[in-house]
């Protein structure tokens, strides 16, 4: 379809427990980015794949984020025993190169850290 | 480094009235600047971007003009309408960069 599908559109966790965001890209996309929107509307870059490589990962938190992107399957963006800070929209989104394309973006997944 | 400097909000307007929002940025090389708007419960929608110089971006009634030796990618709209309230965001992609840098947004809420 034409649009980048992200489930669940809410979650909430307690502190410690995993959470799992799932993206599913445009077809034909080669490229999916992750961002985290916090208070005040900021953006913060996560993570970008080509494909099911990563392709670049300098905004990631190492120790307790993952991400993957399998073929066939919608992407993930995983994170370990949650912290009150990660809560925050997380959005994902999909292009079909990079650069001056301008990116599409999914409506978010809400994570609600208790 | 790269960034993107808008002007703070919430900008508060009558329906039917002018709208600028300002934009600068500082990259290094040719970036492509974009404005993205964000409806209250929804994701971010591209709605217009340049990708070089003196280039306009335009959609919706919105217009916004690529000014390499002023740094700016101002947001204007001749007469705005109630259902143009929204948090508006100022992007750009450096030269061969993949990531989008963004603005910190700006609230504009449109009055009956």
């Amino acid at each position: 379809g034409e649009e980048v599908a992200q489930t669940p559109k809410h979650l909430v966790r307690g502190e410690g427990q995993k959470a799992k965001l799932y993206c599913a890209p445009i077809k034909g996309h080669s490229y999916v980015f992750w961002y985290q929107q916090v208070l005040k509307n900021e953006f913060k870059f996560l993570i970008s794949f080509q494909n099911e490589n990563v392709f670049d990962e300098t905004g990631m938190p190492k120790e307790r984020f993952s991400a993957k992107c399998l073929p066939n399957s919608p992407c993930s963006l995983e994170i370990q025993a949650t912290k009150l800070e990660d809560s925050a929209v997380y959005f994902c989104a999909s292009s079909p190169g990079t650069g001056n394309y301008g990116y599409t973006f999914g409506s978010g997944t809400r994570l609600t850290v208790v | 480094g790269n960034s993107v400097t808008q002007m703070e909000g919430p900008v508060t307007l009558s329906e039917e009235a002018f709208l600028t929002i300002n934009c600068t940025y500082t990259a290094t090389g040719y970036p492509s600047l974009f404005w993205y708007v964000q409806y209250p419960g929804e994701g971010l929608q591209l709605l217009l971007k340049a990708t070089k110089a003196d280039d306009k971006g335009s959609n919706k009634g919105f217009e916004a003009t690529y000014r390499k030796e002023t740094t700016s990618f101002h947001l204007e709209k001749g007469s705005v309408q109630v259902s143009d309230s929204a948090v508006y965001f100022c992007a750009l992609t450096p030269w061969r960069d993949d990531k989008i840098i963004f603005g910190k947004g700006t609230r504009l809420h449109i009055l009956p």
